[in-house]
């Protein structure tokens, strides 16, 4: 079946403006995640969505940083005011629930910040 | 808070060559351990999830192997299509998301 899936795959944009990454999960999954990885640097968790319940956004590093999941499936990953540091690799991952279920990752949207 | 940690950062096989990657971690209570796999420009690909001490997964040239305090993954006879950065993952009693080593990157030469 389909993967996760994400767009775009790359994207450019300058200092200051602002920044939406969309996220597709597996169809079925009620848990939805992001994950930040940087050059030299491991994943860094973001966000956790599941089902109809709060998210957990301990890992935004400011509030510059936003999601939403709309209708338990699609999400968005708004970046505000763009700054060079948020140059990274965002990626998304889904899993069947929020327990000890697998996640699955997207291929990343590639952020470059000029 | 949970502590993973990889070793090498990078190692270099010839072909058929065997090796193992480490992964020590500490975290308060474990739900599981897992390894993925990526290529560049790609996302993590799942290859195994260990529950508890003593379990042990295989995948063709792969084999992992779970203790309290660390995981290793196999890699036997090794081909060039082996290459790829190897990610250790744990997941704890007490979180939802997975906290992730630096990644062991490897390279097979022909």
């Amino acid at each position: 079946g389909a993967g996760v899936s994400q767009s775009p795959s790359n994207k450019v944009t300058e200092k200051g403006k602002d920044v939406e990454l969309r996220c597709d999960p597996i169809s079925g999954h009620t848990a939805l995640y992001w994950y930040r990885q940087s050059l030299g640097q491991g994943l860094e968790f973001l966000i956790y969505f599941q089902g109809n319940s709060a998210p957990d956004k301990s890992g935004l590093p400011s509030d510059r940083f936003s999601a939403e999941r709309t209708g338990g499936s699609v999400s968005t990953l708004t970046i505000q005011r763009t700054q060079q540091e948020d140059s990274a690799v965002y990626l998304c991952a889904s899993s069947r629930s929020g327990g000890r279920e697998t996640q699955y990752f997207g291929p990343g949207t590639r952020l470059l910040v000029l | 808070e949970d502590q993973v940690t990889q070793s090498p950062e990078a190692l270099r096989l010839q072909e058929g060559e065997s090796s193992s990657l480490n992964c020590s971690y500490t975290v308060s209570g474990l739900r599981g351990l897992f390894w993925y796999r990526q290529d560049p420009g790609k996302g993590p690909e799942f290859l195994f999830t260990l529950y508890s001490a003593g379990e042990e997964k295989e995948k063709e040239r792969l084999k992992a192997t779970l203790t309290k305090k660390e995981s290793f993954l196999h890699i036997t006879a090794p081909k060039p299509e082996d290459s790829a950065t190897y990610l250790c993952a744990v997941h704890s009693l007490n979180d939802y998301k997975l906290s992730f080593g630096a990644g062991t990157t490897v390279t097979v030469r022909a």
